[in-house]
């Protein structure tokens, strides 16, 4: 199935840094969504994004739907200990027999040091 | 947000036998679940969808007959392992769309973990 290719693959990086990571796909998606997953745990929805160039905050997080509707990225800011866990992006499919069905980035390892 | 469960939360079996594993949207009603599996260190996989009434629709190099899904009620979706293998062993993670928020978005069960012995 499609992959969207997300990066960086991991980041380690010290509390109270800023954290982005991004996701492109050769395909267009009317929705990007990004979630995290803590160990052992399903993905919990972070942001959804649903219009081109839309530019969306959740507290310390802020995430943008490219204007070409290919690609999206996420911000966080000023991280924290419990940030850690993996980051992943998902485009949401425009139509078809794919109708509503999620197709994920590989996922972004953050780690973050006191 | 909205709620999704799965029962259980881990299971351990041998070789051969079979495996249950529910999952509940718990505050709306879910015409669509969806069936991911996740091995470690990589992203969640689509293995199927499942709709309320009908026939669940496979990913490809899924096998139907080896895992079954049955979506007999607008709450409930069941993901069978049939005679499971050790190859088996993986985190399964199912999604409920919540028809009553716009942009058909998907909810994530927490998973449930299996090992096959």
């Amino acid at each position: 199935g499609q992959q969207l290719n997300q990066s960086p693959q991991s980041m380690f990086i010290q509390e109270g840094e800023d954290v982005s990571m991004n996701c492109t796909s050769s395909s267009i998606f009317n929705t990007w969504l990004w979630y995290k997953q803590d160990p052992g745990e399903g993905p919990v929805l972070l942001i959804a994004l649903y219009k081109a160039g839309e530019l969306t905050s959740n507290g310390r997080l802020t995430a943008q739907f490219g204007i070409t509707r290919k690609d999206s990225f996420l911000n966080i800011s000023a991280s924290i200990p419990s940030d850690v866990g993996i980051y992943f992006c998902a485009g949401q499919s425009t139509g078809g027999s794919t109708l509503g069905r999620l197709y994920f980035g590989r996922g972004t390892q953050l780690t973050v040091w006191p | 947000g909205a709620v999704v469960s799965q029962h259980p939360s881990w299971v351990i079996c041998k070789s051969g036998t079979s495996v249950k594993i529910e999952c509940r949207s718990l505050d709306f009603q879910a015409t669509t679940m969806f069936w991911y599996r996740q091995f470690p260190k990589q992203s969640l996989m689509l293995m199927a969808t499942s709709n309320e009434g009908s026939k669940a629709t496979y990913e490809q190099g899924v096998e139907k007959d080896k895992f079954l899904i049955n979506h007999a009620s607008l709450t409930l979706s069941t993901l069978t392992v049939t005679s499971a293998h050790p190859e088996d062993s993986s985190f399964y993670i199912c999604s409920a769309r919540d028809p009553g928020r716009p942009h058909r978005t998907q909810y994530f069960g927490p998973g449930t973990r299996l090992l096959v012995l």
